[in-house]
């Protein structure tokens, strides 16, 4: 069976700062690897999706992931933290007809 | 496109109650899912389909039923309500299978008292 673990529950910036968010998954095949966002009160948006092509993924909004197999991660990251990237950030691991969510971090944006 | 629309938006339930979660897509997507979202614990696979006539159990099918006589169309059948199905609900579709861009619903906050 499949996983996900999201590292950190809750982290918190400064406008202007760098974003990890962490996320290692477990997978017997070679997984699609996803990062959804969700707004307060909103649906789910996604932000990237890793396919086994390039292993550096560009998303929007400024975000990209790297899928390293080695260290079963697929970490987000974004230079420069905005305001509007409060929200909850979910990694996500597929095989063929079963996805699997993460529990979610909740990005914190200080001015 | 209206994209996936869920109904209702809203529900409050008594224990022991039944009542079906609606969900549509126009996009002619053949992969169609439920999931639920709980705190601290993301979203857990409910049921999903890879077609019409086609379901199968994701990781927390108990309690509930699903059907998919059509590609457009796929409830969500709670059959005995229960306080612990207190959630929020989204439905998804995609055009290939879960590998692929997931369309979420907006979602149904469901309480069961």
């Amino acid at each position: 069976a499949q996983s996900v673990t999201q590292l950190d529950s809750h982290v918190s910036v400064s406008e202007g700062t760098p974003v990890l968010l962490r996320c290692n998954y477990s997978s017997s095949y070679s997984p699609s690897l996803f990062w959804y966002v969700q707004h307060p009160n909103k649906g789910l948006q996604l932000l990237l999706k890793y396919t086994s092509a390039a292993t550096l993924v560009k998303g929007i909004n400024g975000f990209e992931a790297e899928f390293k197999k080695s260290e079963t991660s697929f970490h987000l990251t974004k230079p420069s933290a905005h305001m509007s990237d409060a929200a909850e950030y979910f990694c996500v691991v597929s095989d063929y007809s079963d996805m699997r969510f993460g529990a979610g971090t909740r990005l914190t944006v200080k001015p | 496109n209206a994209g996936v629309t869920q109904t209702p938006k809203f529900q409050v339930l008594k224990t022991g109650q039944s009542m079906t979660l609606q969900c549509a897509q126009d996009m002619n997507h053949e992969y169609m899912s439920w999931y639920r979202q709980d705190p601290g614990m993301g979203l857990r696979l409910i049921h999903y389909s890879v077609g019409a006539g086609i379901t199968d159990q994701g990781e927390v099918p108990n309690g509930y039923n699903v059907s998919r006589s059509t590609t457009e169309d796929f409830p969500l059948r709670l059959l005995s309500a229960a306080p612990s199905q207190t959630s929020v609900y989204f439905c998804a579709s995609s055009s290939g299978t879960s590998g692929g861009k997931q369309y979420f619903g907006p979602g149904t906050r469901l309480t069961v008292t």
